[in-house]
C-alpha cells in the first residue's frame, strides 16, 4: 500500500519562504502531486513532479527526490492569500487511485 | 455552466434515509472520482470511474453506491445514511489516469446525518 506523511501545521509571516515536506512509501511510483485548498473551498492542483528535481511555477516550486521518497513544496514571498491547506498525493500502485496525505495547514501572519 | 458541479451543496438528512449526491462535468473527462473529507483524514477516495459503465472501489466504499451511465454524470448514493457519513463530499474529474493528470474538483457537498 501507500502512505504519505506531511506536517500538520506550518506558520510563517508575509514575505517569508516556507517549505512543506512530504515523505511517501509506495511499492511503485508514478509521481508526486500537490494540491491547495482554502477553507471552505475545493482542492486545486498546484504541481506535479514525475522526475527528480525542481519544478517552478511563479512563487511556488516543488521538488522531488525519488531515491529518498521525499518531496517538498516551496512557497516564496508569502502572501496572506497563501493561508490554506496543502496536500501531497501519489498514485496508487497499478490502479487509477490518487492517495492524498492528511494535509499541512499553512497560516501566514502579517 | 462549464466545469464540474455538485448538487446539492448542503444536505441534512436522518439516519436510515437514502441520499443521492449528484456530480456533473462538462469537459467529457474520462475519469471521475468521489472523495470524502473529514478532519484529520484528508481526502479519502470512495469510488472512482475510468469511463462510462466502469467503476471501482476506493479506500472507503462501504455504505456507498455509484453508477455511471453517462460520461458526464457520476452520482453517489448513500443507501442507508449513518452519522459516520457526515462529511464533506467532493467529486472530481480528470482527462486521464490520476497522478500526472490534474484532477479538477467540484465545490463540494456538505452532508449532515442526524
Amino acid at each position: 500500500g501507500q502512505s504519505l506523511e506531511q506536517p500538520s501545521e506550518v506558520t510563517a509571516v508575509e514575505g517569508a519562504i516556507v517549505q512543506i515536506n512530504c515523505t511517501y512509501q509506495t511499492s511503485g511510483f508514478y509521481g508526486l502531486s500537490w494540491y491547495q485548498q482554502h477553507d471552505g473551498g475545493a482542492p486545486t492542483f498546484l504541481s506535479y513532479n514525475g522526475l527528480d528535481g525542481l519544478e517552478e511555477t511563479g512563487r511556488f516550486s516543488s521538488f522531488l527526490s525519488r531515491s529518498d521518497s521525499y518531496g517538498y513544496l516551496l512557497l516564496q514571498e508569502l502572501q496572506m492569500k497563501d493561508s490554506a491547506s496543502y496536500f501531497c498525493a501519489v498514485r496508487d500502485d497499478n490502479t487509477d487511485k490518487l492517495i492524498f496525505g492528511t494535509g499541512t495547514r499553512l497560516q501566514v501572519f502579517p | 455552466d462549464a466545469g464540474i458541479t455538485q448538487s446539492p451543496r448542503y444536505k441534512i438528512t436522518e439516519t436510515g434515509r437514502q441520499v443521492t449526491l449528484m456530480c456533473h462535468q462538462t469537459w467529457s473527462h474520462s475519469y471521475m472520482f468521489w472523495y470524502r473529507q473529514d478532519l484529520g483524514h484528508g481526502l479519502r477516495l470512495i469510488y472512482y470511474s475510468a469511463a462510462a459503465d466502469i467503476t471501482d472501489k476506493g479506500e472507503v466504499p462501504d455504505g456507498y453506491v455509484v453508477s455511471r451511465s453517462k460520461t458526464e454524470n457520476f452520482p453517489l448514493t448513500l443507501e442507508s445514511a449513518t452519522r459516520s457519513q457526515t462529511s464533506v463530499y467532493f467529486c472530481a474529474s480528470s482527462d486521464g489516469s490520476p497522478g500526472f493528470n490534474e484532477q479538477f474538483f467540484g465545490p463540494g457537498t456538505r452532508l449532515t446525518v442526524l
